[in-house]
C-alpha cells in the first residue's frame, strides 16, 4: 500500500538510552506531522514540517527531543536520554501540503510504540 | 488546558440504532474539526470534516453537526453496525499556518450485536 509507515512498530529501551524513531510519509506528501498519544489521553502535537524545514516545533516537551527531515520525505524523531514519561505511541501524519482546503486531511501511520523500563 | 473535549469516555448502542457521539471546544480559532477513528494498534483514520461556515456535513451513515454558537460538535451514525465499534477522537484545526490538529482524549464506542 502507499500509506504512512512507521518503524520500528514496537520499541523497548532503557531510561537514559537515545532512541530514533522513523516515519516514512505518503509519497508527494510536502507536509508531516509528529503526535504522541501517552496512555489514556488524545494526541498531542509534537512538530510540524514543511518540506525539509520545520516551522513549527511548538510541541516538543523538552530538549531532548529532536527531529529532522531529508529529502522533502523520511522524518526521523530522535529522543535523548529517554524518561520513563517519555512511554507513549508516537504517530506520524503527512498530508499533501499544508495551507489547503481543511478538507485535504491529514493521514497517520500506524505508530511507534516507545516503552521505557 | 484542554482546548478539545470529549467528556464521555465510552458509549454502547444496539446495532441498527444510532450512536452520537460529543465533542466541546474552547478556542474560537478553530475553523475546521474533523473526526478520526482508531482501531487498536492501528493509526486514527480520517472519517469526516465540518468547516466552520458549515453547520453540518454528511456521508453515507456519518453526519457531523456544528453548532458555534455554543462550541459543540456531534457525530451522528446511523445506522450503527458492529464494525463501528472503535475509539473516535474529535480534532480541531485552524487554516493557515502548520494547521496542527489539537485532538480530545477519544470516546470508545461498542456496538453490540
Amino acid at each position: 500500500g502507499a500509506g504512512v509507515s512507521q518503524s520500528p512498530s514496537n520499541k523497548v529501551t532503557e531510561k537514559g538510552k537515545d532512541v530514533e524513531l522513523r516515519c516514512d510519509p505518503i509519497s508527494g506528501h510536502t507536509a508531516l506531522y509528529w503526535y504522541r498519544q501517552s496512555l489514556g489521553q488524545g494526541l498531542e502535537f509534537l512538530i510540524y514540517f514543511q518540506g525539509n524545514s520545520a516551522p513549527d516545533k511548538s510541541g516538543l516537551p523538552s530538549d531532548r527531543f529532536s527531529a529532522e527531515r531529508t529529502g522533502g520525505s523520511v522524518s526521523t524523531l530522535t529522543i535523548q536520554r529517554t524518561q520513563q514519561e517519555d512511554s507513549a505511541v508516537y504517530l506520524c501524519a503527512s498530508r499533501k501540503r499544508s495551507g489547503g482546503p481543511s478538507t485535504d486531511t491529514q493521514y497517520f501511520g500506524p505508530g511507534t510504540r516507545l516503552t521505557v523500563l | 488546558d484542554q482546548q478539545v473535549k470529549q467528556n464521555s469516555p465510552s458509549l454502547s448502542v444496539q446495532e441498527g440504532r444510532i450512536s452520537i457521539l460529543n465533542c466541546d471546544y474552547t478556542n474560537s480559532m478553530f475553523d475546521y474539526f474533523l473526526w478520526y477513528k482508531k482501531y487498536p494498534a492501528e493509526g486514527p483514520t480520517f472519517l469526516i470534516s465540518i468547516s466552520s461556515i458549515k453547520d453540518k456535513n454528511e456521508d453515507g451513515r456519518f453526519t457531523v453537526f456544528l453548532n458555534k454558537s455554543a462550541k459543540h460538535l456531534s457525530l451522528h451514525i446511523v445506522p450503527s453496525q458492529p464494525g463501528d465499534s472503535a475509539v473516535y477522537f474529535c480534532a480541531a484545526g485552524v487554516q493557515g499556518g502548520s494547521e496542527k490538529l489539537v485532538f480530545g482524549k477519544g470516546t470508545k464506542l461498542t456496538v453490540n450485536p
